[in-house]
């Protein structure tokens, strides 16, 4: 089975640009949360979405939102990006909302100059 | 006080020895326990999940679960080079289904 993918997988923006990333979940997965890492900060969560409905949100500024399509993939946008916005994004599927193991994306690396 | 505490380390042991990775976490309700493996430049990767108070193993690795404590750990046994990475310590809280992440542990093990 294939795992969860994201494209781009690199990407270089100014400040003030916007930019959509995009997770494909595993085959079968409805649930999909997406993760912002950097040093200074660890893994942070940002939102989660299931049957198209955000579930969860994390503690993030309402630049970045996020939706999901009637076949699970999901993307996050980012408008009026920051310096600070720079860091590794990840995606997980897990199957459902409750209590499953995540699985997780190689991640989109977005700098922002 | 952070939701999940873990030592930054480096944890540093020879090959073949035990390694021991350490967690406390804050949600007394929380069910659902990760430990997950960065290597750098990567995406985590699960190691293990742990529901119950006790032990669970799997191969080189063992999960031990204490919830009256709010304490979780990873014994990684025969430690191997390839070991050399981030561990992450996660839970769900209850009623979410989102992780909360410690800040994680790196373990460098030397030939």
């Amino acid at each position: 089975k294939a795992g969860v993918t994201q494209t781009p997988r690199y990407l270089i923006k100014t400040r003030g640009q916007q930019v959509t990333l995009s997770c494909s979940p595993i085959s079968g997965h409805r649930s999909v949360s997406w993760y912002q890492q950097t040093p200074g900060q660890g893994l942070q969560f940002l939102f989660e979405y299931f049957s198209e409905t955000q579930r969860n949100k994390g503690n993030f500024p309402g630049r970045f939102s996020g939706r999901q399509f009637s076949n699970s993939r999901s993307e996050m946008n980012v408008s009026t990006l920051e310096l600070g916005d720079s860091a590794l994004y990840l995606c997980a599927s897990s199957r459902t909302s409750e209590g499953e193991t995540q699985y997780f994306g190689p991640g989109t690396r977005l700098l922002v100059l | 006080q952070k939701e999940v505490e873990q030592n930054s380390g480096p944890l540093s042991v020879p090959e073949g020895a035990i390694a021991s990775l350490n967690c406390t976490y804050s949600d007394r309700v929380s069910q659902s326990f990760f430990w997950y493996r960065q290597y750098s430049g990567k995406s985590p990767e699960l190691i293990m999940s742990i529901y119950s108070n006790g032990d669970k193993e799997d191969g080189r690795f063992t999960a031990q679960l204490n919830k009256a404590s709010q304490y979780v750990s990873l014994l990684i046994r025969d430690s191997q080079p390839s070991d050399s990475a981030t561990y992450l310590c996660a839970f769900k809280p209850g009623g979410y289904n989102k992780l909360i992440f410690g800040a994680g542990t790196r373990l460098a093990v030397h030939p």
